[in-house]
């Protein structure tokens, strides 16, 4: 069984542009969470989507956006780039808002 | 939100020890997880554990729901056990907060 797949893995961007993640969860899940790491700030919660509608939102500017397609897929999208948004970011999957969570490897992003 | 702490910060063991991690909430939850992050950064989970007791092999992991806190028992260290073991704990229809971990350095 495939696990929490998460693309890509790394990513170099420059200060005002855009950048958009993926993640895949494992197959028959249908909740998938966005965290951000930062050592500053730790495990921080983006955002969470369940059959495509987004359930819980985290503390963070409206530059932060994300989307879940009907196949459960998910993105998210950074626009105008800074370069405090460097981080470790987290997709999770888990079967309902109630289950277990499962990590991805996570995409690194650097804004240089 | 609920608040999650977790001691001690740091934990520096030889090999073969024993170690005991503790992870204490504020709230009811209705999921708590510990997980260990990799050199590579990812989330391994180890146990799904809202209540009760786990174990699977070295591993073993304790929550008092009532009490609000729940432990993380590593027998016979090893080297790969290295890195830094988080706790997360989930209440209601909510997300899952993460305590700030501990860093584990098991030295041969």
């Amino acid at each position: 069984k495939a696990g929490v797949t998460q693309t890509p893995r790394y990513l170099i961007k420059t200060r005002g542009q855009q950048v958009t993640l993926s993640c895949s969860p494992i197959s028959g899940h249908r909740s998938v969470s966005w965290y951000q790491q930062t050592p500053g700030q730790g495990l921080q919660f983006l955002f969470e989507y369940f059959s495509e509608t987004q359930r819980n939102k985290g503390n963070f500017p409206g530059r932060f956006s994300g989307r879940q397609f009907s196949n459960s897929r998910s993105e998210m999208n950074v626009s105008t780039l800074e370069l405090g948004d460097s981080a470790l970011y987290l997709c999770a999957s888990s079967l309902g808002p109630s289950g277990g969570y499962t990590f991805g490897s996570g995409t690194r992003l650097t804004v240089v | 939100g609920i608040q999650v702490e977790q001691s001690p910060p740091d934990l520096i063991l030889q090999e073969g020890a024993n170690s005991t991690l503790r992870c204490n909430f504020s709230d009811s939850v209705n999921n708590l997880q510990w997980f260990h992050q990799n050199p590579w950064g990812q989330l391994i989970n180890l146990f799904y554990i809202p209540s009760g007791t786990k174990q699977n092999g070295r591993l073993s992991a304790t929550t008092v729901a009532t009490e609000r806190y729940s432990l993380l028992y590593i027998s016979s260290s090893q080297t790969t056990d290295s890195g830094v073991y988080f706790c997360a704990v989930k209440t209601g229809a909510n997300n899952l907060f993460f305590g700030t971990g501990t860093r584990l350095t098991v030295i041969p």
